[in-house]
Order: structure tokens, then sequence, then C-alpha cells
């Protein structure tokens, strides 16, 4: 198993473009999520998902969009990119909803100049 | 929602101390409270997690205790080694769903 698989690693993007950040994972896990990750703001969660179908906003979700078409995928997409979307950004998943252990992916750094 | 908070922000003890990490939560629908350990530049990883029907559980030098009249549960390192340096976040889960994090503690243990 790959567990959970972002791309890409690094991104640097332009003040007003799109992009989207692609997040996989193989364990068919029913819970994913993203989370954004800002030196002394912990980690906090943009959006997430309960099962293939279902999205729902999270603490900081203003300026991305997510779908879940499978299972499998969950991908963050920023509209239009901002300089406070730097960032880094970690997609997880969990066998079930809130009461189960995350498996985070690496991780994509984002900047936006 | 749910609200995380975790103190102290950073913390340093000498090798072979205990650290105390501590966190409150405000969902007294939270049932399920995880505790991460995150090494510089990689992803977090699960160390040991807790669940509202348990008062503490243990893993070797690692333990965690839930108050759930008082909201709060803690982190407990023993016996501390210097790759115990790291920051560690609490969590818990927001209406039984999504986990909502604190803002981390840096641990930093010296020889």
């Amino acid at each position: 198993n790959a567990g959970v698989t972002q791309t890409p690693k690094f991104q640097v993007l332009k003040t007003g473009q799109s992009m989207t950040l692609q997040c996989a994972q193989d364990m068919n896990h029913e819970y994913m999520s993203w989370y954004r990750q800002d030196p002394g703001m912990g980690l906090r969660l943009i959006h997430y998902s309960v099962g293939a179908g279902i999205t729902d906003q999270g603490e900081v979700p203003n300026g991305y969009n997510v779908s879940r078409s499978t299972t499998e995928d969950f991908p963050l997409r920023l509209l239009s990119a901002a300089p406070s979307q730097t960032s880094v950004y970690f997609c997880a998943s969990s066998h079930k909803a809130g009461g189960s252990p995350l498996h985070f992916g690496n991780g994509t750094r984002l900047t936006v100049t | 929602g749910e609200n995380v908070e975790q103190h102290p922000s950073t913390l340093s003890v000498q090798e072979g101390d205990s650290a105390v990490i501590k966190c409150t939560y405000s969902d007294s629908a939270s049932n399920y409270f995880p505790w991460y350990k995150q090494e510089l530049g990689k992803r977090p990883q699960l160390i040991i997690d807790i669940r509202s029907n348990v008062g503490e559980k243990k893993d070797q030098r690692i333990a965690v205790t839930l108050n759930k009249t008082a909201k709060h549960f803690s982190l407990h390192i023993t016996e501390t080694q210097p790759e115990d340096s790291a920051v560690y976040f609490c969590a818990a889960n927001q209406a039984g769903t999504a986990l909502i994090f604190g803002k981390g503690t840096t641990l930093s243990v010296s020889s």
C-alpha cells in the first residue's frame, strides 16, 4: 500500500492563478480531509469528506473547493491563489470519520507570489 | 464548532526528565482524542490516542489522561530522550467527525 499520496510536493503560483492539489489513498478509507499548516497556527482544517459524494467545510474553507467523486481521490482546488494561501498542505484519511487515526500524506509546499 | 487549546507552545527539558503537554476542548460531544508527533520537514504521525470511555492509556514511556468533566486531556512523556524532540499536536473530533487540532507544542530535549 502506498498510503496517502499527494502531488505535487512543491508548487509556486502567481497571484490569481488556479491549481489543483491532488490526493489519493489506497486504503479504502471512508474519511478524507485537507489541512493547512502555518507557523504557530497548527493544523487547520480546510474541507473534509465522510464518503464519496459528500463534502463539508472545515475551519478555513474560503478560497478552496473540493469534490469526492470516488472513494480514493480528494482533490483540493485553489480558485484564485492569494499570498495568504502560501502554506504547507496536508491531505489525511482515516477508516471512519472522527473515531479512527488519521494517516497523513507527505504534504505539498505551496508558495504564492 | 470545536475549539482545542494546547499549552505550552514551547517546552524545554533535560534528557531523562518528564514532559507534560495539556489540551482543553469545547465540544462535549467529542469522544476521540489523538496525539500526533511531527518531526521537522515530515508529516504528523499518531503516537497515542484515547477514547472518551477511558480515563488513561499508556504505551511504554508515553501516557495520555482524559478528564471529560473538565474537558481536558494531557500527554505525559517520561524519561525523555533527544529523539523525542519534535512538535506535538493534540486533537479532538468535532461532533464525532472531523478532527480539530491544537496549535502545537515544540518540545526540545537537551542531553
